[in-house]
């Protein structure tokens, strides 16, 4: 079956460091979601990819979707503390289901 | 976000026990969905409704039974619950307006003793 990971699990950074988080999936992907957990609370959809090669900003996130449409990567520029959390990639499976990345925990130091 | 409540928020219960966690919207999405989160595994689908009455089974189905007799709620039973069912329940629904998109309820908090 289609298979999502997610590289790295856990990342420590200074605060103003930036932060990369990549996403592979096993099957060429119609779409990819990048959800945000924050420590205690539900996943939180951030944003959904769909070309080709596309990147969509999100202040001081950027969103890229490869062009084979099978990876992706989520990076932030000048971590804040406010950026804790798990971020998980997402891609669509038969029925409309959603295989899950294993995630990418944040951990930001002050 | 998107009308989603979960109940009840925490639970705790011992192995045998029958338990049901309820899923609510107010916003008529067709598709809703229960996964389960535990420490290394991420996020795990149990079981998904796509209609009223119309259910199927996730990836970690075993043990669990659903029931959707309303739009608006769906239902997750243990029927026997056992310790390694101790977890984190969430809710989801998917954006009839955006394909594919989850949204996802507060969570529920069982622990099995």
């Amino acid at each position: 079956g289609q298979q999502v990971m997610q590289i790295p699990q856990y990342q420590h950074v200074q605060e103003g460091e930036d932060f990369t988080t990549y996403c592979n999936s096993s099957t060429t992907l119609s779409n990819i979601q990048w959800y945000k957990q924050r420590p205690g609370g539900h996943p939180v959809f951030l944003i959904q990819l769909v070309k080709s090669g596309e990147v969509k900003k999100q202040k001081r996130l950027t969103f890229q979707f490869g062009e084979a449409k099978k990876n992706s990567s989520l990076h932030i520029t000048a971590t804040q503390t406010t950026d804790v959390g798990t971020y998980f990639c997402a891609g669509p499976n038969a029925g409309n289901m959603l295989t899950f990345g294993g995630g990418t925990r944040l951990m930001v130091k002050p | 976000d998107a009308g989603i409540t979960q109940s009840p928020r925490h639970k705790v219960t011992e192995t045998g026990t029958p338990v049901t966690l309820r899923c609510h919207q107010t916003e008529n999405h067709r598709y809703m969905y229960w996964y389960r989160q535990d420490p290394g595994h991420g996020l795990r689908l149990i079981h998904y409704s796509y209609g009223v009455k119309d259910t199927d089974k996730g990836e970690v189905s075993d043990g669990y039974s659903v029931s959707r007799s309303k739009t608006e709620d769906f239902l997750l039973t243990l029927e026997s619950a056992t310790s390694s069912q101790t977890s984190v329940y969430f809710c989801a629904i998917e954006d009839s307006r955006r394909t594919d998109t989850q949204y996802f309820g507060p969570g529920t908090r069982l622990t099995v003793l």
